[in-house]
């Protein structure tokens, strides 16, 4: 079973604070996304990286995968309130054609 | 702009009954999904259907069975609910093609089911 970890598991930090959350995995994956998700709603898709080495920036938020395809992490600049909630990363297994979850990071952003 | 409608949203069982969770999209998607979620370990596949009459295991589908009803519905059916299997459910979509990986899976809102 492919696994990925997540971590921190919570992150409670003050509005301007920069942070870094990290998806780790033993296995590689062909592609990489990455979802946040809001209280009593369901996952929304932020980003994708698919080349290893890749960075993608989405205003504030910063997405690098891995140069081995099995890690990426998610970097938010000056976080706001706006950013609170629960971050997964998700890898794709293109032989399997799923996708396995990460264990999620729960940022909590105060004014 | 519906998306993906799960319904209900909340219910309540007791140990021994039996549920089917309800799931339709309406993006003309191929693909399927139903998953659940619990505190500290994100979502895990129950069962998918990649495309409309079929329908494949997941992670953890001891308790569950499915129906790819159309390319519109896909249902998830507990036979005989226990305490271990309340979580939060959720219903996603997606295109299946060539560039499938890099394809979104669109979630419902969930249903959170309590068993007692």
């Amino acid at each position: 079973t492919q696994l990925l970890e997540q971590s921190p598991q919570f992150l409670s930090i003050q509005e301007g604070e920069n942070l870094t959350v990290y998806c780790n995995s033993s296995s590689v994956f062909s592609s990489l996304q990455w979802y946040r998700q809001e209280p009593g709603e369901g996952p929304v898709l932020l980003v994708t990286v698919v080349t290893g080495g890749e960075v993608k920036k989405l205003k504030r938020l910063t997405f690098q995968f891995g140069d081995a395809r099995k890690d990426s992490s998610l970097h938010i600049t000056a976080a706001q309130p706006g950013d609170t909630g629960l971050y997964l990363c998700a890898g794709l297994n293109t032989g399997f054609q799923k996708l396995v979850f990460g264990t999620g990071t729960r940022l909590l952003v105060s004014p | 702009n519906a998306g993906v409608t799960q319904t209900p949203k909340f219910q309540v069982l007791k140990t021994g009954q039996s549920m089917t969770l309800q799931c339709a999209q309406d993006m003309n998607h191929n693909s399927m999904y139903w998953y659940r979620q619990d505190p500290g370990m994100g979502l895990r596949l129950i069962y998918y259907s990649a495309s409309e009459g079929t329908t494949d295991k997941g992670e953890v589908p001891n308790g569950y069975n499915v129906s790819r009803l159309n390319k519109r519905e896909f249902s998830l059916r507990l036979e005989s609910a226990a305490p271990s299997q309340t979580s939060v459910y959720f219903c996603a979509s997606s295109e299946f093609g060539r560039s499938w990986g890099n394809q979104p899976q669109h979630f419902g809102d969930g249903t959170r089911l309590s068993i007692l």
